[in-house]
Order: structure tokens, then sequence, then C-alpha cells
């Protein structure tokens, strides 16, 4: 089965740092990925992790753990535009590039004044 | 260049009566996924075809439910005597088979009346 979870909603404030948390339990792994969508709008891809460590990819990084099951997606120096739901998504161990993926709930974030 | 587009961005039919949703996948991606997203919860994976590979049906919900792509490129997803629970947005992606990437439509927002 596929389980993944991530907090429903966040606020933080403009300037901060944020961590969005996701945590997995799958039949399998070959990849996770971060999507960010703003309301009304189509996903839009933020990364992919593979292997383990941490992706940096200017103010947005993401980290993986396989053997934890976890990732999380770090923003920094907040703006308001990211104000958006963050979508956590695994991919399956399938080969080749085409694969279904099982998302989760995705986290709403708020950025304030 | 164009990207996924998706038409019509709303539809509101009559319960029992068939919808067809429409997908334009980016030009010369091979893999097309068809994704559903309900009110607050996360995508739903539905359907996906890869270049001439038997499309993978797993996720469809129902036997309501069918899709197909003509001629490697356009698809169409249709729900056969539709119900209430069949209200969400229809999201469509495409992807090459260069990246695990997937490129989503703004959806089709559906509402089953």
């Amino acid at each position: 089965g596929q389980n993944i979870d991530q907090p429903t909603e966040m606020t933080a404030t403009e300037g901060a740092i944020v961590q969005i948390n996701c945590t997995y339990q799958t039949s399998g792994f070959n990849g996770l990925f971060w999507y960010q969508q703003h309301a009304g709008e189509a996903p839009t891809f933020l990364s992919y992790n593979v292997l383990d460590g941490l992706e940096e990819k200017g103010r947005f990084s993401s980290f993986l753990s396989r053997s934890k099951g976890y990732s999380y997606l770090l923003l920094k120096e907040l703006q308001m535009k990211d104000s958006a739901s963050y979508l956590c998504a695994v991919r399956p161990p399938i080969t080749g590039t085409a694969s279904k993926l099982t998302f989760g709930t995705g986290t709403r974030l708020q950025v304030t004044l | 260049g164009a990207g996924v587009s998706q038409s019509p961005s709303n539809k509101v039919t009559e319960k029992g009566k068939d919808v067809e949703l429409r997908c334009d996948p980016i030009s010369g991606h091979t893999a097309l996924y068809w994704y559903r997203q309900r009110l607050g919860q996360g995508l739903e994976f539905l359907i996906y075809f890869q270049g001439n590979s038997a499309p993978d049906k797993s996720g469809l919900p129902s036997d309501r439910f069918s899709a197909e792509r003509t001629g490697g490129s356009v698809s169409t997803l249709t729900i056969q005597r539709t119900q209430q629970e069949d209200s969400a947005v229809y999201l469509c992606a495409s992807g090459s088979d260069r990246t695990y990437e997937q490129y989503f439509g703004p959806g089709t927002r559906l509402t089953v009346t």
C-alpha cells in the first residue's frame, strides 16, 4: 500500500524560513517529487530526489532520507508569492521515465506580513 | 513553447450524463497522465499512456471511466453516467522520455449536479 503524510496547513512570516515535512510508507520507492500548486492553477515541478541528501535550488532545498521514509522541503527568504500548496509525491520502482505518482494531500502554506 | 492544455476549463453536467475531457500534451512528450483532485485532497492517479505500450489503467475508479490517446498525442477522458462523487478537478500531465518530471495542464473543473 501507499501512505504519504504531510501537515495540512502551515503559516510563516515573510522573510522567514519554513520546513515542510513529508513521510511516506510505500511498497517500493524510486524517487520523491515536490510540486507547488497555487490555488486554481496547475502543479509546477520544484524538485526530485532519488538519493539521500540535500539538493539546493535557489531559495528552495529538498532533503531525502530513504531509510527513514522522510523528506522535507525548505523554503528560505519567504515571499508572499510562496503562499501555495506544496505537494509531496512518490515514484514507484518502475524502469524508464514514465511512472504514475502517488501524492500526499498537500500542505497549504500561508505567508503573512 | 506551449504547455499542456485542457478543455473545457469548466464543465457542469447533470447526474447521469456522459462527459468528455480533452488533453493536449506538450509536443513530443511520449507519456500522458490523468489525475483527479477532489476539493481539499491530493492528486489521485487515474491512468497513464507511454508511447505504444498498453496504458496503465490501475487507477480508474470504475468501468464508467475510460480514456483514449489518439495518434500518440491528444487524449480524451470519458466519464459515463456521471455521479456527484465524480465532481473534481481532472488534471492531465505529460512527460518526455528524458526526465522524470511531469508537466501539468490547468485542469478541467467538473461539477455534477
